[in-house]
């Protein structure tokens, strides 16, 4: 059984650039939630997806959006990459159907804006 | 939101317990408590969960006061594998459409030979 994954693993992106991150969730899970964690600091809130719509956002601009697939899969997209963008970006799974009350993380996608 | 207060960093001996205590003085009356762990380049990892008493599972203990306005994350006989940054977390149930998940700095425990 899958657990979380997530790709690239590295991204090395441009200032202005558009970059997609991509996120499969752990077996029958059907909620994502996505996460910025910058380098010794800890994971912040993007969105989170639920039935293929955006259910809950931190405090993010525009630039990131995301979308959840039929499938439950998910991509974050980033448009006009700037330099503090840079960061981990973190895929965490859940399910509405479980008893179970935690989230599964992904490894991350290592996203560098030079 | 509820916001937690955690040490930004503890030191202790393989072998020894380390006990780390959370603050979360506006808990609300639906959030739970959850700690993870973090490795370096690699997503968190849920430890332990609970809304009140005492819960034990095979990595660790969660200890909550009756009035749920701290919590104490309880790790026996670390091991040098230990050393990790430890997120405490509140919120409520992952899957509530209320639910905002906020992580604080976190703990960054070191353990040493």
């Amino acid at each position: 059984d899958a657990g979380v994954t997530q790709s690239p693993t590295h991204l090395i992106k441009t200032r202005g650039q558009q970059v997609t991150l991509r996120c499969s969730p752990k077996s029958g899970h059907d909620t994502v939630s996505w996460y910025q964690q910058a380098l010794g600091q800890g994971p912040q809130f993007i969105f989170q997806y639920y039935e293929e719509e955006e259910r809950q956002r931190g405090n993010f601009p525009d630039r990131f959006s995301g979308h959840q697939f039929p499938n439950y899969s998910s991509e974050l997209n980033v448009n006009a990459l700037l330099l503090g963008d840079s960061a981990l970006y973190l895929c965490a799974s859940s399910s509405t159907r479980s008893q179970g009350t935690e989230a599964f993380f992904g490894q991350g996608t290592r996203l560098t804006v030079v | 939101l509820a916001k937690t207060t955690q040490p930004i960093s503890m030191d202790s001996y393989e072998g020894q317990e380390v006990n780390i205590t959370c603050s979360h003085n506006n808990i609300a009356t639906n959030d739970y408590i959850t700690w993870y762990q973090q490795f370096p380049s690699q997503g968190p990892r849920f430890i332990i969960q609970g809304y009140k008493t005492k819960v034990t599972n095979e990595v660790a203990s969660l200890f909550i006061p009756a009035d749920r306005k701290s919590s104490t994350l309880s790790l026996p006989r670390v091991s040098l594998s230990d050393t990790a940054v430890y997120y405490c977390l509140v919120a409520q149930r992952w899957y509530s459409s209320a639910s905002k998940i906020i992580f604080g700095s976190g703990t960054r425990l070191s353990i040493r030979p």
